[in-house]
């Protein structure tokens, strides 16, 4: 069984640029999670998702970040328009209904942005 | 402020030597988990304690939560070179089905065992 896919595994983007990172949740799992962990700094947390709808997004920094799951499936994070300080390792972590304490998180994305 | 604070930092150690690793907080919690994580990899969950003063082993690996359930130890025995990654414990919020749970993490031991 697949794990947890994130997608690109690194990017590279100048300043006021857009990236979208993507997210493949183990089939079956209907929570989501997007965490961050900035140069460093502990890994923090950004976003949950049950489903397609948002159940906690109190980590998000700012709303140049937005995050979606349509349909319940994969998630996308958008970063519009992208600053330095946006620069870190993004990781998703998936987990079914009912054992919302056992994450299993994505190998991340690294973002730079320069 | 940080929630949970790990020490040490850094250790580098021989293989087949014992090493501790401890969390540290001021808060209580019902639950605190250990992770650990490799270059390029995100973190994989190791164990998770919930009753104060109990006492986990994985192989060579003992997990202790404090009696107060305030602070946590891995204690790993024998090191050897696969030990080598980022130890992260990590506590949750929520922990009902579909409930938050939302995790905190700590600021993590980078643990390497050279030959």
């Amino acid at each position: 069984e697949a794990g947890v896919t994130q997608f690109p595994s690194h990017s590279v983007i100048e300043k006021g640029q857009t990236v979208t990172l993507r997210c493949d949740p183990i089939s079956g799992h209907d929570n989501l999670y997007w965490y961050r962990r900035v140069m460093g700094k502990e890994i923090k947390f950004l976003l949950h998702f049950v489903k397609e709808s948002k159940q906690d997004e109190s980590g998000m920094p700012n709303n140049r970040f937005l995050a979606e799951r349509t349909g319940g499936t994969y998630s996308t994070l958008k970063v519009q328009p992208a600053e330095l300080e946006d620069s870190g390792v993004y990781f998703c972590a998936s987990s079914l209904w009912d054992r919302p304490s056992e994450a299993f998180f994505g190998q991340g994305t690294r973002l730079t942005v320069v | 402020t940080q929630l949970l604070e790990q020490s040490p930092q850094f250790l580098s150690i021989q293989e087949g030597e014992n090493l501790t690793v401890y969390c540290n907080s001021s808060s209580v919690f019902s639950s605190l988990q250990w992770y650990r994580q490799e270059p390029g990899e995100g973190p994989v969950l190791l164990v998770t304690v919930v009753t104060g003063g109990e006492v986990k082993k994985l192989k060579r690996l003992t997990f202790q939560f404090g009696d107060a359930r305030k602070d946590s130890s891995l204690h790993i025995t024998a090191a050897q070179t696969g030990d080598t990654g980022l130890y992260l414990c990590a506590v949750t919020k929520g922990g009902r089905a579909g409930g938050g749970n939302k995790l905190t993490f700590g600021t993590g031991t980078q643990l390497k065992v050279e030959l």
